[in-house]
């Protein structure tokens, strides 16, 4: 089945760049997203990419697929503390289904 | 910002006993979720509706396991006879439908946190 995988823990200095990485196995995905959780709260959608794009940009966020790699990254330009909260990759397949599933988060804490 | 809304945000009931956790999803999406997170694991899909009728389900979603949209606006899960390992957060999300757009990204809630005793 499908199966998508991050690093837990990511600690930058802010100012920094931050670049947290996913992978995922199903080759059929169309599209990935990346949702953040601030303590508390639910997932907030950050972006999304479709599978035939190589890399989307808004604002300080980049996305860069690598298809072949099955590969995404998400780089959060000019991190802020604020930007402290686990970051979640998810991947919905192919066809009519649009069950997402998710990776176990990568908690970014950022660092004065 | 539209959002989707849960309620209540933390639920304690025995085991055994039942549960309904609601939602209302935002108010021109017609595709609806849930999910769950158990604590230190993976957030798990459990269930679609569309249309007044269950679009998929996981295997986690079993005959203990019922949605409903009872009115216009609610969205709730059912759990007839909760069981200790039923313990966690319980995501509703929604999505509009556009036609020839097949990618509607789903909105969470905030989630509600059952606690099974």
């Amino acid at each position: 089945g499908e199966d998508v995988e991050q690093s837990l823990f990511l600690s930058v200095r802010e100012g920094d760049s931050s670049v947290i990485n996913c992978t995922y196995t199903d080759s059929s995905s169309t599209y990935l997203y990346w949702y953040k959780q601030e303590p508390g709260a639910g997932l907030q959608l950050l972006t999304y990419i479709f599978s035939n794009m190589d890399m989307k940009q808004d604002q300080r966020l980049t996305v860069l697929l690598n298809k072949k790699d099955k590969h995404l990254s998400l780089r959060i330009a000019d991190t802020q503390t604020g930007d402290s909260a686990i970051y979640f990759c998810a991947e919905r397949p192919s066809g009519s289904a649009r069950q997402l599933t998710f990776g176990s988060g990568t908690q970014l804490t950022v660092l004065p | 910002e539209p959002e989707v809304t849960q309620t209540p945000s933390h639920q304690v009931t025995q085991m055994g006993q039942e549960v309904i956790l609601r939602c209302v999803p935002i108010s021109n999406h017609l595709y609806f979720y849930w999910y769950r997170q158990i604590l230190g694991q993976k957030v798990e899909f459990l269930v679609s509706f569309y249309n007044n009728e269950i679009s998929e389900k996981s295997e986690i979603f079993d005959d203990q396991f019922s949605v409903e949209r009872p009115d216009g606006s609610n969205f709730t899960l059912k759990i007839r006879s909760t069981k200790l390992e039923d313990s966690a957060m319980y995501f509703c999300a929604s999505s509009e439908i556009r036609t020839g757009d097949s990618n509607q990204p789903q909105h969470f809630g905030d989630g509600t946190r059952l606690s099974i005793l």
